[in-house]
């Protein structure tokens, strides 16, 4: 257990519905990064975010999605109109202070879309 | 970012050291060298990061060519429990205000089995 929380670990919903998952960092960790895992492929960067600023997108994160973190502590991703492309697992990851190297992962949540 | 090139699979003796092997032949001299693993239905953890020089922490020792164009991982006595796959990963700093920050690009990496 690395500290970093999300949930819900699954999610499986009809094409078209919109999901929202969260996740909550490390409580002391400024950085929050959100990445997507499909079968077989190393994890994909989408967004991060330093306290509740959105510093990064990648082009991944289609209009579709969308990111917070309103507080600077947890985040919650949202997917909107649901594809069966949008099924992997989604990790979370947090980091402290800048130009820190580590980053501390979540367990993350597998999305089904049926 | 510098593309990377590891085995897609390696097999390790338990109690045998485990040398996994990266090239990262387009590497520039600002851009770090990191490896992550991942256990089946785990997030990935860190495991260490280097520059120049060759690094060792409790879990494992990073060897850098002197050009820097390689570099192993080494997991000096491995347990079943090391079984995973391992991420080679070469980056510089995203630089946003201060400070920049470090986002892996992960491939596909080296999937280790440790066998008894």
């Amino acid at each position: 257990d690395t500290g970093v929380s999300q949930d819900p670990r699954h999610k499986i919903t009809k094409r078209g519905q919109n999901v929202t998952f969260r996740c909550d960092p490390i409580s002391e960790h400024n950085r929050l990064y959100w990445y997507r895992q499909t079968l077989g492929q190393g994890p994909e960067f989408l967004t991060y975010f330093q306290n509740e600023a959105q510093l990064e997108k990648s082009r991944l994160l289609s209009d579709r999605f969308s990111a917070e973190r309103p507080k600077g502590s947890f985040s919650t991703l949202e997917i909107q109109r649901t594809e069966q492309g949008d099924s992997a697992m989604y990790l979370c990851a947090s980091s402290t202070r800048q130009g820190s190297h580590e980053q501390y992962f979540g367990p993350g949540t597998r999305l089904t879309v049926t | 970012d510098a593309k990377t090139t590891q085995p897609p699979s390696m097999d390790c003796a338990e109690g045998r050291a485990a040398n996994l092997p990266c090239n990262h032949s387009t590497i520039s001299g600002n851009e770090y060298v990191y490896w992550y693993r991942q256990i089946h239905s785990q997030g990935p953890q860190y495991i260490i990061h280097g520059l120049k020089n060759n690094e060792t922490n409790e879990m494992a020792s990073l060897i850098i060519t002197e050009d820097r164009k390689s570099s192993t991982l080494i997991l000096p006595h491995a347990t079943l429990r090391d079984t995973a796959v391992y991420y080679c990963i070469v980056r510089v700093a995203m630089g946003h205000t201060s400070g920049g920050s470090y986002i892996p690009t992960f491939g596909r990496g080296t999937s280790l089995i440790v066998h008894p």
